[in-house]
């Protein structure tokens, strides 16, 4: 089974252009997940989705941030405009959809942001 | 807020020697979960093993096992007989029962010598 898919895995840009990271969940997933990672703050949660729907979106860090989960198999994370304080790694996670007890989430590859 | 604290950024060990990784964590919460996930340079996220705060047995996945003291809220993640590959960034993380956020520590970075 593939994993969870995200796309670009790079990216260099420049302060003031916009940016946008995809990702695609594991089939049959239907939480998904938007971490950021530096070396100052770790691995924080950005937004998380339910069944398409965001759940809790108290870690976007200001409105730059946007994030859209159009269908179950696509979501996007855009940084408009970008910073360069928004350099980092951005993880993309899913799993099922929990009922009780707990789901193990599963990460994509994520893609590494330099903002210039 | 809960925290996660892994206090010691950096270990290293033999090949085929075990190692002890901490974690510590505050919850005022009784229903929770515990994670050890391993970053290994692909930066890919990995699942190393769980456990859930009722069970009193200490969750155990090949050479990968851990050492649950839910009273003095520690969680070490112990490898058997380390191999090159074992050579990450480890992170543990906790989950608190009905949520989906998952609370990261902030890393322990494992080198494993020949």
């Amino acid at each position: 089974d593939a994993g969870v898919i995200q796309s670009p895995r790079h990216e260099v840009t420049e302060m003031g252009q916009e940016v946008t990271l995809r990702c695609k969940p594991i089939s049959g997933h239907n939480s998904l997940f938007w971490y950021r990672q530096t070396m100052m703050r770790g691995l924080e949660l950005l937004i998380y989705f339910n069944n398409n729907v965001p759940i809790d979106d108290s870690g976007m860090p200001e409105d730059r941030f946007s994030a859209k989960m159009p269908n179950a198999s696509f979501s996007t994370l855009k940084i408009q405009p970008s910073e360069p304080r928004d350099s980092a790694v951005y993880f993309c996670a899913s799993s099922p959809l929990r009922v009780q007890g707990f789901e193990t989430q599963y990460f994509g590859p994520g893609t590494r942001l330099l903002v210039l | 807020a809960q925290t996660v604290t892994q206090s010691q950024p950096e270990m290293s060990v033999q090949e085929a020697e075990t190692v002890t990784l901490s974690c510590t964590y505050d919850t005022s919460e009784s229903d929770y979960y515990l994670f050890w996930y391993k970053q290994p340079p692909s930066r890919q996220m990995i699942l190393v093993i769980r456990q859930e705060a009722y069970k009193q047995q200490n969750a155990t996945e090949n050479r990968f096992s851990v050492n649950f003291q839910k009273a003095a809220k520690s969680f070490s993640l112990k490898i058997s007989d380390s191999q090159l590959g074992d050579a990450a960034m480890y992170f543990c993380a906790y989950q608190q029962g009905g949520s989906e956020k998952l609370v990261f520590g902030k890393g322990m970075k494992l080198t494993v010598n020949p």
